[in-house]
């Protein structure tokens, strides 16, 4: 899987946006970018994933560059139980890859 | 829908003794997958089974860790004898196929003494 880089640790401020840049300057036509969150304490949770185009769900929004050497995950509302880290991940389409984690960036979101 | 459960939630052992860890998968999900993680660190993945097919074990120590997936469906982890260095956090995911999202349990902390 190609290689991403993310700050390692960013602040928000509580209900606002928190926005957490990702870069993978490598990545392939057939990556997609995924995007993982852990709260102290438990599992990854899956946030979003997208290939070329912008993505909305309930929790959150990807914003990928045209280029697609990079993205941003937008917490829209930032509330505490966010603090978490957040991991992004670049994933082949095909069946067979998996999960290829790096350090992640750790959301503090502050009152 | 019930998650993927692990068990148990915490295990203290002294080092040279085994260790067991279960993993139920999310029910219908073919492909299990158990990773490793470090204080600090993002996870690793140990070993990728698809139903009951060790598809993916390049990263298990093979030497002290074993795992298995019986019928394809519950799996568990083995460390024999374990050591020190493995104190971490074990986690095991599941999916429908290993192309879809997976899901994560909330992983079974380690410490060895």
């Amino acid at each position: 899987d190609a290689k991403t880089t993310q700050p390692p640790s960013m602040d928000c401020a509580e209900g606002r946006a928190a926005n957490l840049p990702c870069n993978h300057s490598t990545i392939s036509g057939n990556e997609y970018v995924y995007w993982y969150r852990q709260i102290h304490s438990q599992g990854p949770q899956y946030i979003i994933h997208g290939l070329k185009n912008n993505e909305t769900n309930e929790m959150a929004s990807l914003i990928i560059t045209e280029d697609r050497k990079s993205s941003t995950l937008i917490l829209p509302h930032a509330t505490l139980r966010d603090t978490a880290v957040y991991y992004c991940i670049v994933r082949d389409g095909n069946a067979g890859n998996m999960l290829t984690f790096g350090g992640g960036t750790r959301l503090m979101v502050k009152p | 829908e019930a998650g993927v459960v692990q068990s148990p939630r915490y295990k203290i052992i002294e080092k040279k003794q085994p260790v067991a860890f279960w993993c139920n998968p999310i029910s219908g999900h073919n492909t299990l997958y158990w990773y490793l993680q470090n204080l600090g660190q993002g996870p690793e993945l140990l070993i990728r089974y698809e139903n009951e097919e060790a598809v993916d074990d390049s990263q298990l120590p093979k030497d002290r860790f074993s795992a298995e997936r019986l019928k394809g469906v519950d799996s568990t982890l083995k460390i024999q004898p374990a050591e020190l260095g493995d104190s971490a956090v074990y986690l095991c995911a599941s999916s429908l196929t290993s192309g879809t999202q997976a899901f994560f349990g909330q992983g079974t902390r380690l410490t060895v003494v």
